[in-house]
């Protein structure tokens, strides 16, 4: 079945010290990725849609300039947490969907859990 | 706009007996579709079964089983012959086909499966 990467699964670091983290689609291109956080035993809450070749759709409340998205190619999207703080804390989940399928089921990646000091 | 109720924060099951994740969904749109997930202490979303609004039976895979009443507004999880390593996580999602390939996750079920 598609695979969905995501890297690193976990990180630490300091405050004001920028993450980057990766989410790659390995057999399939995926135009849209979709970022979501996570935060302990609470559900999914969909940060930002990631557009290949355009601008990334934010959701309400979410901070454009703090959470950095690029989807430069098809089968990669990346998400920047800038300046982090210990509020940045979560697990960060990314997904996609393999338009081969004929589900439309969004395939995710094993996650990223950041840590800030 | 889109709304995902998981009314069972935890639920408790006998290894090999079946258990129900409820779910519940509020859309105004005929065209959506309901999605489940396991997420394992690892982190990692498994997709597990999807109904589409239209489909006239509800769907299956495997030990898993859909029971989707749509005037109920309700697409609750089956899990029959449960197994130690079904204790888990479980989200239902909902796909409101006129707002994009997003998914809404309800609040989540932890199923715990007892020896």
């Amino acid at each position: 079945g598609a695979v969905v990467s995501q890297h690193p699964s976990r990180v630490i670091c300091k405050s004001g010290t920028s993450v980057k983290i990766e989410c790659r689609s390995l057999d399939f291109q995926a135009t849209t990725m979709f970022w979501y956080r996570q935060f302990p035993k609470k559900s999914l809450m969909l940060m930002a849609t990631s557009n290949e070749g355009s601008k990334a759709t934010y959701e309400q409340g979410v901070e454009k300039d703090k959470f950095l998205i690029n989807h430069a190619s098809l089968t990669l999207s990346t998400l920047t947490v800038t300046s982090a703080h210990p509020e940045d804390s979560s697990f960060y989940i990314c997904s996609a969907r393999d338009p081969r399928q004929l589900v439309e089921k969004l395939f995710f990646g094993s996650g990223t859990q950041l840590s800030v000091l | 706009a889109q709304k995902i109720t998981q009314t069972q924060p935890g639920m408790f099951v006998q290894e090999k007996e079946a258990v129900t994740l409820d779910c519940t969904y509020d859309t105004s749109d005929p065209s959506y579709g309901l999605f489940w997930y396991k997420q394992p202490s690892s982190g990692e979303m498994i997709f597990l079964i999807y109904q589409g609004s239209y489909d006239q039976q509800n769907a299956t895979e495997g030990r898993y089983s859909l029971n989707f009443q749509k005037a109920r507004k309700s697409a609750n999880l089956v899990i029959s012959a449960s197994q130690l390593g079904d204790s888990a996580m479980y989200f239902c999602a909902m796909r409101v086909n006129n707002a994009g390939n997003m998914l809404t996750f309800g609040g989540g079920t932890r199923l715990m499966v007892k020896p």
